[in-house]
C-alpha cells in the first residue's frame, strides 16, 4: 500500500514564505509521479493549484510554486496572504490509473 | 463555463445502495477520463475510482474494490458511481473530477454530494 506523507500542519506569518512537502513512505518522489497540489477551504471543493510538478493552473497566483526538493515534491508559498489559510493536498500518479493523495497539510496564516 | 454537478447522495441505512451521478457541461466530457474522490467528515481526500474516456479502462482504490462500480454515459455527459452494501465508513462527500491525462492531474471539480450511512 502506497503512503504519501505530508506535514499535518504548518504555520506562517502574513508575508512570509512556507514550503510544504509531499513524500513517499517508501521511495522518492520524482517528476514521473506528476505531483499535483490542491487547495481546499472548509466546505468547499478542492481547487487545482499545481500540476506536473511545477505548472500553475489558470488563475493561480505566482506566489505558489511547485518543485522537487530532494526526494519530495514541494509547494512553496512566497508572501503568504491570509486567504492562503487552507488545507493543501498533494497527489501522486503511481501508474496504471492509480493515484494517491497525501493526508493533507493544514496551513495557518497568522 | 465548466460545471460538474453531483447528485444522488443522501441518508442510507447500513447495507443499502446508492447511485451517485455527475452531470458535466462546458467541456468535451467524452474526451476526458473521469474520477470519483471522496472525503469523510474532517478527513482528507481519498481517491475512489477512475474511468477512461471510452470506459475501456476502469480502476478502483484497493479498499473500494467489490462494492463500488464506476460507469459513464458520454451521450448524456454523465458519470456514475454505484455503491452497494454501504457501511458507516462510506459516509463522505463524494466529488467527481475530470482527469487531464497529459498533466497527470485533476482539472475541474464538482461541489460534491454527501452520503451519510446511518441507521
Amino acid at each position: 500500500q502506497t503512503v504519501v506523507t505530508q506535514e499535518p500542519s504548518f504555520s506562517v506569518s502574513p508575508g512570509g514564505t512556507v514550503t510544504l512537502t509531499c513524500g513517499l513512505m517508501s521511495g522518492s518522489v520524482s517528476t514521473s509521479h506528476y505531483p499535483s497540489w490542491y487547495q481546499q477551504t472548509p466546505g468547499q471543493a478542492p481547487r487545482t493549484l499545481i500540476y506536473s510538478t511545477n505548472i500553475r493552473s489558470s488563475g493561480v497566483p505566482d506566489r505558489f510554486t511547485g518543485s522537487i526538493l530532494g526526494n519530495k515534491a514541494a509547494l512553496t508559498i512566497t508572501g503568504a496572504q491570509t486567504d492562503d489559510e487552507s488545507d493543501y493536498y498533494c497527489l501522486l500518479y503511481m501508474g496504471r490509473g492509480i493515484v494517491v493523495f497525501g493526508g493533507g497539510t493544514k496551513l495557518t496564516v497568522l | 463555463e465548466v460545471q460538474l454537478v453531483e447528485s444522488g447522495g443522501g441518508l442510507v441505512k447500513p447495507g443499502g445502495s446508492l447511485r451517485l451521478s455527475c452531470e458535466a457541461s462546458g467541456f468535451s466530457f467524452s474526451t476526458y477520463s473521469m474520477n470519483w474522490v471522496r472525503q469523510a467528515p474532517g478527513k482528507g481526500l481519498e481517491w475512489v475510482s477512475s474511468i477512461s474516456s471510452s470506459s475501456r479502462d476502469i480502476y478502483y482504490a484497493d479498499s473500494m474494490k467489490g462494492r463500488f462500480t464506476i460507469s459513464r454515459d458520454n451521450a448524456k455527459n454523465s458519470l456514475y458511481l454505484q455503491i452497494n452494501s454501504l457501511r458507516a465508513e462510506d459516509t463522505a462527500v463524494y466529488y467527481c473530477a475530470n482527469w487531464y491525462t497529459s498533466r497527470g492531474a485533476y482539472e475541474y471539480w464538482g461541489r460534491g454530494t454527501l452520503v451519510t450511512v446511518s441507521s
